[in-house]
């Protein structure tokens, strides 16, 4: 079945310890790239990537990192979490570079941080 | 900011009504995407619309797209509790990053059977 995991699932953390949200797709897509859903602001892109080893800031970045070393996984690194940075994570792919195709959700991540 | 902007924030029909929701954004577009999401899951791709096109249907959905007014509006027909689910309006901007989508704040449905 075509799809994109993320785990965890649900995360409650403590500030300051670092962690790590893992996306995996198995749809051979060159184009990945992470959300956060906080209510009333819809969704935001913090980190996109292209392709293996390309990877660009979204719009809202600060705070957080990641890695694209495999075509299919696309790690969130959170190196020093932050109680603003509690909100839902999604992680994203597409088919190809082109303007004109859908995007597959994986199914969220609610982080925590107290 | 970019952000589109949909309204209702929140609507509520009965079974069997249409639901019509709308979504503005701020600059020329490339395509205009609308997705599903059940309460607190993934988001679940519907419909997309180019920039040159006007109406699209798939099942009992219609899209309608405006470039001229930066509109477009989804529409559901003859709808179910099923239906019940947030919907995002999103775009992908002319000459902005590749597949980058810009999401719309989102129309809360409730269908009551």
């Amino acid at each position: 079945e075509a799809q994109v995991t993320q785990n965890p699932r649900y995360l409650i953390t403590v500030t300051g310890k670092k962690l790590t949200v893992t996306c995996s797709q198995n749809m051979n897509h060159e184009y990945m790239s992470w959300y956060r859903q906080d209510p009333g602001l819809g969704l935001r892109q913090i980190y996109y990537s292209m392709n293996v080893e390309v990877t660009d800031k979204g719009d809202v970045p600060e705070g957080y990192k990641v890695s694209r070393k495999e075509k299919r996984n696309f790690p969130l690194i959170l190196e020093s979490p932050s109680p603003n940075q509690t909100s839902l994570y999604f992680c994203a792919s597409s088919p190809t570079r082109g303007v004109n195709t859908e995007a597959f959700f994986g199914q969220g991540t609610r982080l925590t941080v107290v | 900011s970019q952000q589109g902007e949909e309204d209702p924030q929140a609507l509520s029909i009965q079974e069997g009504e249409n639901a019509t929701m709308n979504c503005s954004y701020k600059t020329s577009i490339n395509n205009l995407q609308w997705y599903r999401q059940n309460s607190g899951r993934g988001l679940v791709h519907l419909i997309l619309i180019r920039s040159n096109e006007r109406e699209k249907h798939s099942g009992r959905l219609r899209v309608t797209l405006d470039t001229s007014k930066k509109s477009s509006s989804l529409l559901i027909t003859a709808s179910r509790a099923a239906d019940t689910a947030s919907y995002f309006c999103a775009t992908v901007y002319y000459g902005g990053a590749t597949n980058k989508l810009i999401f719309g704040t989102g129309t809360l449905l409730a269908v009551q059977p």
